[in-house]
Parts: structure tokens; sequence; C-alpha cells
């Protein structure tokens, strides 16, 4: 059973549109941490939670956000998003203790036309 | 310089090679350290952790030098199967984890 669940899978945006992105855990983990992966390259943080607690990266763009209503769900809002932000979105969740090795959704491949 | 470097290949070898992937690491406060597998198009799977001591996970070896800033990770008896990106992972503090690149490893007949 998916422990991370993202949605949606795919997602075309135009530019300058709104779009959200959804993240829901069933593991009940503190951490949830917000990717963006480009082809060939890194998974980049773009901020995390720790339980309520919200951590921005400093390179992340102004036009992204983020909310954690409770322990379950986790969203990322592009207020405007352009041509440079298409990327595969990842959504991953880990605990505080031990070996904090983190479990990831199946992503949403977002495409901005 | 980025924070978790690898080389990023492709690494072309044959079923029943031992194929062997480098990583380093610049935050010296690192304390967690994991291998990711990531097939092309879908998300990250933990591989393995990888303790101090080394570890070993069937055709999978692990090793870790803290003095050099270093992780390896070793695949003996290469399948097809193991044709993927391999990521290296360290913790950035504040219960952040970094990604590198990643290495493409590609596994012939």
């Amino acid at each position: 059973d998916a422990m991370v669940i993202q949605n949606p899978r795919y997602q075309v945006t135009q530019f300058g549109k709104p779009v959200t992105l959804s993240c829901s855990q069933t593991l009940n983990h503190n951490v949830m941490y917000w990717y963006q992966q480009k082809s060939s390259q890194a998974p980049k943080l773009l901020f995390h939670y720790y339980d309520k607690d919200f951590n921005n990266e400093a390179d992340t763009p102004d036009n992204f956000q983020s909310r954690r209503p409770n322990t379950s769900f986790c969203f990322l809002d592009i207020r405007s998003p352009g041509l440079g932000d298409t990327a595969m979105y990842l959504c991953a969740t880990g605990q505080t203790t031990g070996a904090t090795e983190a479990f990831f959704g199946q992503g949403t491949r977002l495409t901005v036309v | 310089r980025k924070e978790v470097e690898q080389d990023p290949g492709p690494f072309n070898v044959p079923e029943g090679a031992t194929v062997a992937f480098n990583c380093t690491y610049s935050n010296s406060a690192s304390q967690s350290f994991f291998w990711y597998r990531q097939d092309c198009r879908k998300e990250p799977k933990l591989l393995m952790s990888v303790y101090s001591s080394g570890n070993e996970d069937g055709r999978f070896t692990a090793q870790l030098n803290r003095a050099s800033q270093y992780i390896s990770l070793l695949i003996r008896d290469s399948k097809l199967s193991d044709s993927a990106t391999y990521l290296c992972v360290c913790d950035g503090g504040y219960n952040k984890l970094i990604f590198g690149a990643g290495t493409r490893l590609a596994v012939h007949p």
C-alpha cells in the first residue's frame, strides 16, 4: 500500500496560472519535504517541515509556497509558474530519530506551457 | 562546491561485472548517509543506509570514510535489473537530506 501519495501524478498548467500539488502520508512522520527534480539533475530541496516548523531553503524562489495543515497533508503552491518550473516534484517524509531516510511519493510531473 | 558530488557516469558494464561508485560530501557534520536508486521517471527508493563500519546487503556493499568525507557503493555480479541512477544522500543538518546528482549505471548482456 502506498504510504506517501502525491496528486496529481501529471499536471499541465499554463504559464502564470497558479497550481497546487498535494501530498499525503500514512506514516505519521514528523518531517515532510518537497523536492524539485529537473531532467538528469539531483533532487533539489525546496523546503521542509519539522512538525509545523517551516524551513525554506535560501535559494527557493518566492513563487513557491507550502502549507502543512496537519501531520498527514502537505501542499506545494506555485503562484505564477514559469516555463523553468517544468520538473518532477517529489514529496517525501522522514522521522527525526535514528537513520532518517526519506520515503518518497511517486512524484507529480509538472509541465508549464 | 556542491554539497554532495558524484561522478555522473554513465557506467556501461556487462552482466556479471563489479562496479564501484564514489561520492564526496562537504559538510563534515553530516551524520547520516544513504544510497538511493532511481529508475527512469520514477521516484528515488532507498537502496541502503551507510554505516561507519561499512555494511553489506547481498551484492551491494557500502563504505563510509569520515576522514576523507567519502562514501562508496560496490555492486558485485551486476544484473540487467541494476540499470538505474544511483543517488548519494547525506544529511545536511536540521532534518534536511541533500542529494547528489546521481551516477547512471547501464548493465548490458
